[in-house]
């Protein structure tokens, strides 16, 4: 079975633009999760989305946005980039998002500059 | 919400060792404990996770044990191999209405450096 997928891998932005990011699940989950992971703050939960509902949020800013689609792919979008920004954009699929198994995509590392 | 503290921030041993990583999480009604391992330019990989229903689990030379009553939970790594070396990272499902809704809540990560 394919793994979780994230496109893409790498982004290099400026201040004040706006980026999306994408994540496949694995075949059969509908459950999305989005994680930032930078060296000062570790892994923190963004939001998670299961069919094609947003049912989670973390404390972010609303800068940062996400959607799902039928098929359960997600994108998330950051707007009017800070410098902060920078960090690696994970997600993680599971069957139902209840207390499930969470498998993780490689990542997007996303630059702002 | 939800808090873990994970100890120590970095470990190193020599190969053959064992290794223990511990943490705590605060609200005691989360009833998820996953590991993760992550290596450099890749996503968390998960190795072991148990329970609140467990005290114990064991993979091969992995194993997590659980204290509810204390509200921590441990790896253990037996017979380390210079393959080990990664960051390990656990977690705790931090719970809104007894449901979890995807959110996990991690621990700060562990610098394991297995030495040959």
């Amino acid at each position: 079975k394919a793994g979780v997928t994230q496109t893409p891998r790498y982004l290099i932005k400026t201040r004040g633009q706006q980026v999306t990011l994408s994540c496949s699940p694995i075949s059969g989950h509908r459950s999305v999760s989005w994680y930032q992971q930078t060296p000062g703050q570790g892994l923190q939960f963004l939001f998670e989305y299961f069919s094609e509902t947003q049912r989670n949020k973390g404390n972010f800013p609303g800068r940062f946005s996400g959607r799902q689609f039928s098929n359960s792919r997600s994108e998330m979008n950051v707007s009017t980039l800070e410098l902060g920004d920078s960090a690696l954009y994970l997600c993680a699929s599971s069957p139902s998002g209840i207390v499930d198994t969470q498998y993780f995509g490689p990542g997007t590392r996303l630059t702002v500059l | 919400g939800e808090n873990v503290e994970q100890h120590p921030s970095t470990l190193s041993v020599q190969e053959g060792d064992s290794a223990v990583i511990k943490c705590t999480y605060s609200d005691s009604a989360s009833n998820y404990f996953p590991w993760y391992k992550q290596e450099l330019g890749k996503g968390p990989q998960l190795i072991i996770d148990i329970r609140s229903n467990v005290g114990e689990k064991k993979d091969q030379r992995i194993a997590v044990t659980l204290n509810k009553t204390a509200k921590h939970f441990s790896l253990h790594i037996t017979e380390t191999q210079p393959e080990d070396s990664a960051v390990y990272f656990c977690a705790a499902s931090s719970l809104i209405g007894g449901t979890s809704y995807g959110k996990l809540t991690f621990g700060q990560g562990t610098i394991l450096t297995v030495h040959p």
